[in-house]
C-alpha cells in the first residue's frame, strides 16, 4: 500500500500567522492525465472529514482562499496563509491514485 | 446536492454480526465506486472496503478480509457493509464515501464491539 507521511504531527499556530503541512508519498501520485491524486481534509472534533483541497491544488467548494495546496509526484504541501481559530482540528492527506486509498497520520493544528 | 447517510451502527458483542447501510442521494450511484472508511477512537482514518461502480470490483483491507462484505443496491441507492465475527478492535466510526474528483463523505455510524 502507498504510504503517506505527514509532518509535523503537531502544529501550534498563533492566529493570523501562516501554517504549512507536508505530505510525502513513497510512490508517485501523478496520473498519466497529469493530475496528482492527493487530497487534503480537515476533521474537526466530532465531525466527519471535510474536503479542503482535491487533485493536489484545487480548493473544494466553499473553502476559504487562505487554504492552498501545491506539489507534484511524491511531495505535497498544504498552506494556510493566515490561521483563524476555526481552523483547529486534524488535517489529513489522502491519496486516491493507487488502490487501496491511504491516509497520512494526521497533523493536529491548535491555536497558541 | 450530494448526500450520504449511514445507519445501522450500535453496540454489539464480540463474535456477532452487524450490517451498516449508506443511503445516497443527489447523484447516480451506478456511476461511482463507493468506499467504507473507519476511524477507531482517537485514531486516524483507515480504509476498509470498496465496491466498483458496476458492483463487480470489490476490495477489502487485510484487517477485515473474510469477515466483511460490501454490496450495493442501485434501486435503493444504498451501499451496505455486512460485518461478521466482530472483534473489539472493529470499534470505530464507519464512514461511507463516494469516490470521484471530489470525494463525498457521510457523517458516520458508530460501531462499538464490547461484551
Amino acid at each position: 500500500d502507498t504510504v503517506l507521511t505527514q509532518s509535523p504531527l503537531s502544529l501550534p499556530v498563533t492566529p493570523g500567522e501562516p501554517a504549512s503541512i507536508s505530505c510525502m508519498s513513497n510512490e508517485s501520485l501523478l496520473h498519466s492525465n497529469e493530475y496528482n491524486y492527493l487530497d487534503w481534509y480537515l476533521q474537526k472534533p466530532g465531525q466527519s472529514p471535510q474536503l479542503l483541497i482535491y487533485l493536489a491544488s484545487t480548493r473544494a467548494s466553499g473553502v476559504p482562499d487562505r487554504f492552498s495546496g501545491s506539489g507534484s509526484g511524491t511531495d505535497f504541501t498544504l498552506e494556510i496563509s493566515r490561521v483563524e481559530a476555526e481552523d483547529v482540528g486534524i488535517y489529513y492527506c489522502m491519496q486516491t491514485l493507487h488502490t487501496p486509498p491511504t491516509f497520512g497520520q494526521g497533523t493536529r493544528l491548535d491555536i497558541k | 446536492q450530494v448526500h450520504l447517510v449511514e445507519s445501522g451502527g450500535g453496540v454489539v458483542q464480540p463474535g456477532k454480526s452487524l450490517t451498516l447501510s449508506c443511503a445516497t442521494s443527489g447523484f447516480r450511484l451506478s456511476n461511482y465506486g463507493m468506499h467504507w472508511v473507519r476511524q477507531a477512537p482517537g485514531k486516524g482514518l483507515e480504509w476498509v472496503a470498496l465496491i466498483g461502480y458496476d458492483g463487480y470490483k470489490k476490495s477489502y483491507a487485510d484487517s477485515v478480509r473474510g469477515r466483511v462484505t460490501i454490496s450495493r443496491d442501485e434501486a435503493k441507492s444504498t451501499v451496505y457493509l455486512q460485518m461478521n465475527r466482530l472483534r473489539v478492535e472493529d470499534t470505530a466510526v464507519y464512514y461511507c464515501a463516494r469516490e470521484g474528483g471530489q470525494w463525498a463523505w457521510g457523517q458516520g455510524a458508530r460501531v462499538t464491539v464490547s461484551s
